[in-house]
């Protein structure tokens, strides 16, 4: 297995609602990361899950939290987003944390917040 | 500041016209420069690593190259199946996995 498996690939969402976002490999890949994608922009990282430890970019809001139950599987759970949180989000995982290796990309989840 | 800088931002090309796409960096150290085909509403796909000056590398219709302050994606012949956003990512010696990325180049091959 080579892949990183993001569901759901769309979502729809209103403001007051609370989702999750799943992403998972079976790669025995290390890290694990969140990105926002906005249209024609570049990935903006959001959170990173490596050696058990998550570290956050102070500037992504808290109504976006990360959760890794186990070293496949890496969460992002979502409550009251709002309209200028719609974009592609995209999961990502490295072989070596250090990312000497690049980044095996998902697929993405397509985001729309109503 | 680490800055990573794509030109130009789209392209258009007949198939069969060859072109370059430049990834300029500014950088406190630079430990590998990646290159990412991006397909739209889908992820990144890897394509290369460039770790220093001077080396290339080629994979089918694409070529990689790498300077000091620089990286080109040459694309050779293309065809409309070239077509999708090419995406450069700088991996920096302080950063930890966190790679900059430049904003794109839009590339369309018409037949």
């Amino acid at each position: 297995d080579t892949e990183v498996t993001q569901t759901p690939k769309h979502l729809v969402m209103g403001m007051t609602n609370k989702k999750s976002l799943k992403c998972e490999q079976h790669m025995g890949h290390r890290a694990m990361y969140w990105y926002k994608q906005k249209a024609k922009k570049p990935p903006e990282l959001m959170f990173v899950y490596s050696y058990e430890k998550l570290s956050i970019n102070e500037s992504v809001p808290s109504r976006f939290s990360p959760e890794c139950p186990n070293s496949s599987l890496l969460n992002l759970h979502l409550h009251a987003l709002q309209p200028e949180d719609s974009a592609l989000y995209l999961c990502a995982s490295s072989q070596d944390p250090r990312g000497n290796y690049g980044y095996t990309f998902g697929s993405g989840t397509r985001l729309t917040v109503v | 500041e680490d800055q990573v800088t794509q030109s130009p931002e789209a392209l258009r090309l007949q198939e069969g016209e060859s072109s370059s796409l430049n990834c300029s960096y500014t950088v406190s150290g630079l430990r590998g420069l990646f290159w990412y085909r991006q397909d739209p509403g889908k992820g990144p796909e890897f394509l290369f690593t460039l770790y220093s000056a001077g080396e290339e590398k080629e994979k089918e219709r694409l070529k990689a190259t790498l300077t000091k302050k620089e990286s080109f994606l040459h694309i050779t012949a293309p065809k409309p199946e070239d077509s999708a956003t090419y995406l450069c990512a700088a991996l920096t010696t302080d950063s930890w996995g966190k790679f900059q990325f430049g904003a794109g180049t839009q590339v369309v091959v018409t037949p």
